[in-house]
């Protein structure tokens, strides 16, 4: 029941853009972000709810759209520190835990 | 500093042996969770806990067990039964469980990567 997540992982150059795929098989009321750098924890990136809107900060926004039991993560002009692993982590409706996915792997060059 | 620790960040153990790994926060968050973190698996959950003296399972419990009799603690134990225990663990908290854990981020901890030889 982990959602899924494309692609598994990614170059690009500094300034370039991305998007990172979240799809579940199940309803959902609410999905997660994280960026995990090499042997530190995950840092929360943001959450969308079910009726929310498109959320984001700077460079950085992301999507859920309920009927497709999707979401997506945008990196608007990377940066070298946008470097590292993305988690999608999912809700579902009256549960009471996030699944997470299995991860992207996201390295920027300079 | 308020925060969530994880100790030891290393750990060794023999195999057959038990090991219990430490989480403790001081941010007066209710609910609590391990995470077992495999290269290319992401997180998965083990436990997780809403209140004192309560505690569910998580999707790959088998193995493991753990203890909620403080807010602040939630100890995890690896025993012998847990066939592959080599694994990057992390323990995280929110605010609230149950429906309203959708409103609020987990903060992790450091994690402890813990070796059986």
């Amino acid at each position: 029941q982990q959602p899924v997540q494309s692609p598994q992982a990614v170059i690009l150059r500094e300034g370039e853009d991305a998007v990172i795929n979240c799809s579940s098989s199940k309803a959902l009321y609410s999905v997660h972000w994280y960026r995990q750098k090499h042997g530190e924890a995950p840092v929360f990136l943001m959450i969308l709810l079910k009726g929310g809107e498109q959320k984001g900060h700077e460079k950085i926004s992301a999507s859920f759209n309920e009927k497709k039991q999707q979401s997506s993560l945008y990196l608007t002009a990377s940066q070298l520190s946008y470097s590292g692993t993305y988690f999608c982590g999912t809700e579902r409706v009256r549960d009471d835990k996030i699944i997470f996915g299995k991860g992207t792997r996201l390295h920027i060059l300079p | 500093d308020g925060g969530i620790t994880q100790s030891p960040k290393y750990l060794f153990r023999k195999e057959g042996q038990n090991v219990t790994l430490s989480c403790e926060q001081n941010l007066n968050h209710d609910a609590m969770y391990w995470y077992r973190q495999d290269p290319g698996q992401g997180l998965r959950l083990i436990y997780y806990s809403q209140i004192v003296n309560d505690f569910q399972k998580g999707d790959i419990a088998e193995g493991y067990s753990v203890s909620r009799e403080k807010k602040e603690s939630f100890p995890l134990t690896v025993t012998s039964a847990q066939k592959n225990p080599t694994a990057f663990y992390l323990c995280a908290s929110s605010i609230v469980g149950r429906a309203l854990s959708s409103y609020n981020e987990q903060f992790f901890g450091p994690g402890t990567r813990l070796t059986v030889l």
